[in-house]
Formats: C-alpha cells, structure tokens, sequence
C-alpha cells in the first residue's frame, strides 16, 4: 500500500523567504509528525498532531515555524523568512491511534537547503 | 524527561562478523523500545519494537534487540553483518504512559560493514 509521501523532495531557497513542506500521511493514520533532522544529527521533534485534539507544537523552534493538517490527511509545514540555519532535512512520520504501542511510519523527507 | 542515549556515533564491522549497536534510555515507568534505520537520500524505516514479555525481540533482516531492564539498555545485534547493513540507525523510546506521543530518538549509529 501507499506509504507516507513528501513534497517537494529537494527544495533550495533563498535566506528570507517563505517555504511550504507538504505531507500526505498513510490513510487511517491519525497521527502525524514532523521531525528535523540536521547533518550528522538525529532527529527533532517539531510538531505533532492527534485526531481533532490541539497539535503539540512544544519542539517548534521560533514563531517562524507553524503547521497545519486538514482533518486526518494532509499536513503542511511552513517556514517563514528562512535562516540559513534552517537548512536540514524534514521528515514526515504517520501512525494509527494505538497508544504507545504502534510504530511511526516516515517519508522520505524533504531536503530544504537555504542560500 | 524520556532520553535515549547512542554511545557509538560510528561502528566499523567486518562483513560476516557480529555486529552490536549500542542503546540506552532513561524514561519514568516502563519503556516501549523502537529501532529503525536510516538508509542514504532515503527516510526512516522500522526494524522492530519491544513491548511486553521477552527480551529477545526479532525484528527484520536478521535484526535483534536484547531488552535489559536492570542495565535500562535495548543494544541492537545481528549474528552475521552484511555489506548492505551498512546505514544510520536509530534507537527511540516512548513511556508507557505517555499515548501516542512522538518517539524520542537517539542521536543516531552510523555502521559500516566492510567487505
């Protein structure tokens, strides 16, 4: 079946501007996260949604960044005026919701690299 | 808090020779244990999970984890490396009491498995 899938897979943009990531989770996957993951470093977590219940944004780091999920399928991450610094790869991650017990299933990611 | 702890940012092993990678975590309660693996220019794809009951958990492409309760260790191992092994892995945790919540992941192994 049809697995998690990002968009775009490479984008490269210039310092200041605005970039929208898309995700498209598993269907009947209920929850949905982005992760960042920098060269050479493991994963950040940056904002999770479940269901209908408010996202936990905790890991996002500035008012720069902010997400949205319509319903229970797509989710969009945007980040305005872009820093250097922001260069990383984002990944999308889905799952059923099975209490602590399911997995994450991930894309691909989207490699955003700021100029 | 929940942590998990990768000791190895590097693990060099001969094709055909055991390969351990190493884990540990801290997390209240009881833990849910996961493994995946990062392959190049590719996202994050789950090996196995422990959840209950015994320690010896298998997982795929001859994978094991050894859950340790008394070292608060989960070191991932395979009898007998493979060339194609070689990728970045992930060790995360999630308490049992925690929901659907993001996994916290380790910083990340990167294996090389040398012909």
């Amino acid at each position: 079946g049809a697995g998690v899938s990002q968009s775009p897979s490479n984008k490269v943009t210039e310092k200041g501007k605005d970039v929208e990531l898309r995700c498209d989770p598993i269907s009947g996957h209920t929850a949905l996260y982005w992760y960042r993951q920098r060269l050479g470093q493991g994963l950040e977590f940056l904002i999770y949604f479940q269901g209908n219940s408010a996202p936990d944004k905790s890991g996002l780091p500035s008012d720069r960044f902010s997400a949205e999920r319509t319903g229970e399928s797509v989710s969009t991450l945007t980040i305005q005026r872009t820093q250097q610094e922001d260069s990383a790869v984002y990944l999308c991650a889905s799952s059923l919701a099975q209490g602590p017990v399911g997995e994450q299933y991930f894309g691909p990611g989207t490699r955003l690299t700021v100029t | 808090a929940q942590s998990v702890a990768q000791p190895e940012d590097q693990v060099n092993v001969a094709e055909g020779n055991p390969l351990t990678v190493k884990c540990t975590y801290s997390v209240s309660g009881n833990p849910y244990l996961f493994w995946y693996v990062q392959y190049p220019n590719r996202g994050l794809q789950f090996l196995l999970k422990y959840i209950t009951g015994d320690n010896l958990v298998k997982g795929s492409y001859g994978f094991e984890a050894e859950f340790n309760k008394s070292q608060t260790s989960f070191h991932l191992k395979k009898p007998s490396a493979l060339v194609s092994d070689s990728a970045l892995y992930f060790c995360a945790v999630r308490s049992r009491n925690s929901g659907n919540t993001p996994l916290v992941f380790g910083k990340g192994t990167r294996l090389s498995v040398i012909a």
